[in-house]
């Protein structure tokens, strides 16, 4: 079964105004990561997050982690209409070494 | 740029066909992934190879034939392919396999008709 699964699936927004995904799993993980697709192309790595973290910050993002909760959330804030894209969460399982499993994604359209 | 190359970018094949999708890195890493990315659906891996050994054959049927020569270098061999193989092709590198970041080439478009 899917382990990561985002939420919502599609979200619009102005430029300038924040954005919040977010990311639910099943099992247990050793870290979960957050990734960035534009249209056709590869993934893009955004950030990582460990199990033993809960929260994480790189530029205009910020990531949590809940584990009791088994979710994550991914904020941008002070969107740009280059954030348009694809945002995919995936899950390094504590059991299942080298196979990071992605859920759907959330496509974010952020509109000038 | 991530530092991973996959050629093709775009490849249109009969179901009789063979081809090949290549995957380049030079970034020292010791594992490297296929992955399908399908129309609205989640990706899936395919293959994981570390230092050059397949670790993973995820039930991908046998028209998909994986082939790592050297560290830097992923080949996926296609033949008598099906209409719903048509999907992007995503090569992936990471410096180990255990539960590291991936770096992902620009992916292989492929219409199988």
């Amino acid at each position: 079964s899917q382990q990561g699964e985002e939420d919502p699936q599609a979200l619009s927004i102005q430029e300038g105004e924040n954005a919040t995904m977010n990311c639910s799993y099943k099992t247990s993980i050793n870290n979960l990561q957050w990734y960035r697709q534009n249209s056709g192309r590869g993934l893009v790595h955004l950030i990582l997050i460990r199990s033993n973290e809960r929260e994480k910050h790189s530029g205009r993002l910020r990531v949590t982690l809940d584990t009791s909760k088994k979710s994550s959330s991914l904020l941008i804030t002070a969107s740009r209409a280059a954030d348009t894209a694809s945002y995919f969460c995936a899950t390094a399982q504590s059991t299942n070494a080298g196979k990071s499993t992605f859920g759907d994604g959330t496509t974010l359209t952020v509109k000038p | 740029e991530t530092g991973v190359t996959q050629t093709p970018r775009h490849l249109v094949m009969g179901m009789t066909n063979k081809k090949s999708l290549k995957c380049e890195q030079h970034l020292g890493h010791n594992a490297m992934y296929w992955y399908k990315q399908s129309a609205k659906k989640p990706l899936e891996l395919m293959f994981v190879y570390s230092l050059e050994e397949r670790v993973e054959n995820n039930s991908v049927p046998s028209r998909f034939s994986p082939e790592c020569p050297n560290s830097s270098h992923l080949f996926l061999h296609l033949h008598t392919l099906q209409p719903e193989d048509s999907a992007l092709y995503l090569c992936a590198s990471s410096l180990r396999t255990v539960n590291e970041k991936l770096f992902f080439g620009s992916g292989t478009q492929l219409s199988v008709l």
